[in-house]
């Protein structure tokens, strides 16, 4: 089992939609998670970080977490043609020792 | 200039020569960590470092080794370049504690031939 999984996708939803996009993990240990946005060949940038139980919101951006069902989720509000991008789950794993991310999922919003 | 920097950004290398990748930060930060990427795979940790006397090894650590020559300062080398080690290198820094993000640097596309 992967410490931090995925949905690959991609995942297509026209202009102006929610996306939704999902992770579990397996470390009940884990404390702190994030997601990154990956655009093709570059480096991925931090969107949202959340350490609670809860909704964490910023802009069009909401974080979730869920530790009793080890869940996180993002939802983009208002997506547009520029979300279009691979999302990336981490958590620090093993004690807060590692950084381990998901495979990511691939977020298409079209026209 | 970036906080991350990696050289070189783009490297053809043939098989079985040594190919070191490196990293400077000016962040600050005494964690670093490098990873790849490959289509499909995520990004996957290869070694991580707490400080200049810490070092782990990731979950893809084979086939590769690394050098903590100071605290802004991270180096991946791959003793014997093999085809399969084909990918997008990217290295990380962060602080410390559990609620600090990791800031990444451009990324070292790596061909091995």
């Amino acid at each position: 089992q992967k410490e931090v999984e995925q949905n690959s996708g991609p995942l297509s939803v026209p202009e102006g939609a929610i996306a939704s996009l999902n992770c579990t993990y397996s470390d009940r240990g884990s404390q702190s998670f994030f997601w990154y946005r990956q655009y093709s060949g570059k480096s991925p940038e931090l969107i949202m970080s959340i350490y609670s139980n809860g909704d964490k919101e910023d802009g069009r951006f909401t974080a979730q977490l869920n530790k009793a069902s080890q869940y996180v989720s993002l939802l983009i509000r208002d997506s547009q043609p520029s979300d279009s991008a691979t999302y990336l789950c981490a958590s620090f794993t093993g004690g807060g020792n590692k950084l381990t991310f998901g495979t990511g999922t691939q977020l298409k919003v079209e026209l | 200039d970036a906080d991350v920097t990696q050289t070189p950004r783009n490297r053809i290398t043939k098989t079985g020569k040594r190919i070191m990748l490196e990293c400077s930060q000016t962040k600050g930060h005494d964690r670093m960590y490098w990873y790849r990427q490959d289509p499909g795979l995520g990004l996957r940790l290869i070694y991580y470092s707490f400080d200049v006397k810490d070092i782990n090894k990731g979950e893809i650590s084979d086939g590769y080794s690394v050098s903590r020559q100071a605290q802004a300062k991270f180096s991946l080398s791959l003793e014997s370049a093999i085809p399969n080690q084909t990918a997008l290198y990217f290295c990380a820094t962060r602080a410390g504690g559990t609620n600090t993000e990791a800031f990444f640097g451009q990324g070292t596309r790596l061909t091995v031939v």
